[in-house]
């Protein structure tokens, strides 16, 4: 398998429950990120990680917690969301930092 | 603040030609790049302009002016298939000081017959 995947597809989640998105990347890069992309709205980074490490955490709110356990694979742990959480969450890995290979997404609802 | 400006929609012909432009107010600058995103679908990356100037890839181009904080996305001989979203991008710091990516609100292309 090539490129970069994510998993589920689709989610549906209550507000009361936990749940995490997976992303694996394939390509060898050095560089994950976290998208949140809203209907009519541009990507809005949530979190990027360099070589395992969290370099930027853009005022995300703490019911999303990612974990990066290696340099190929991000998951994003969703806890007690919001209605408004619901969106398209895109992962993406770089390795010169020049062009961002994106996943095909989950698309979240919260009910 | 950090902005990328772009227009909301464009639409045109099958075989025309058409330009969509991105002006930026960013508090770094470390290049300009392009993102197609058909409807569904993820945003794949289609050009980078680090330098003043134009960048051919087979029927798209990508200009860039620094002093004038702008650039474009010209798509030629357009057809069916490139009715998407297009983001223009900008990466605010270098590689080694954890540059990320700030993109544009995104265009809607549509492409009529």
């Amino acid at each position: 398998e090539t490129g970069v995947t994510q998993t589920p597809r689709h989610l549906v989640m209550g507000m009361t429950n936990k749940k995490s998105l997976k992303c694996e990347q394939h390509l060898g890069h050095n560089a994950m990120y976290w998208y949140k992309q809203s209907a009519k709205k541009p990507l809005e980074l949530m979190f990027v990680y360099n070589f395992k490490e969290q370099t930027e955490n853009n005022s995300v709110p703490s019911r999303f917690s990612p974990e990066c356990p290696n340099s190929s694979h991000l998951f994003l742990h969703l806890h007690t969301l919001q209605p408004e959480d619901s969106a398209l969450y895109l992962c993406a890995s770089s390795q010169a930092q020049r062009e961002q290979f994106f996943g095909p997404g989950t698309r979240l609802t919260v009910l | 603040g950090q902005s990328l400006e772009q227009p909301s929609e464009v639409t045109a012909v099958e075989g025309a030609i058409v330009q969509i432009n991105c002006t930026y107010q960013t508090s770094g600058f470390y290049g300009l790049s392009w993102y197609q995103q058909h409807d569904g679908g993820a945003p794949t990356f289609l050009s980078y302009n680090a330098l003043d100037g134009l960048e051919e890839t087979g029927r798209f181009s990508s200009f860039l002016s620094r002093s004038d904080s702008y650039g474009y996305l010209l798509l030629q001989e357009l057809q069916m298939k490139d009715s998407a979203s297009y983001f223009c991008a900008v990466r605010d710091r270098p590689d080694n000081q954890g540059g990320k990516l700030i993109f544009g609100q995104g265009t809607e292309l549509s492409v009529k017959p």
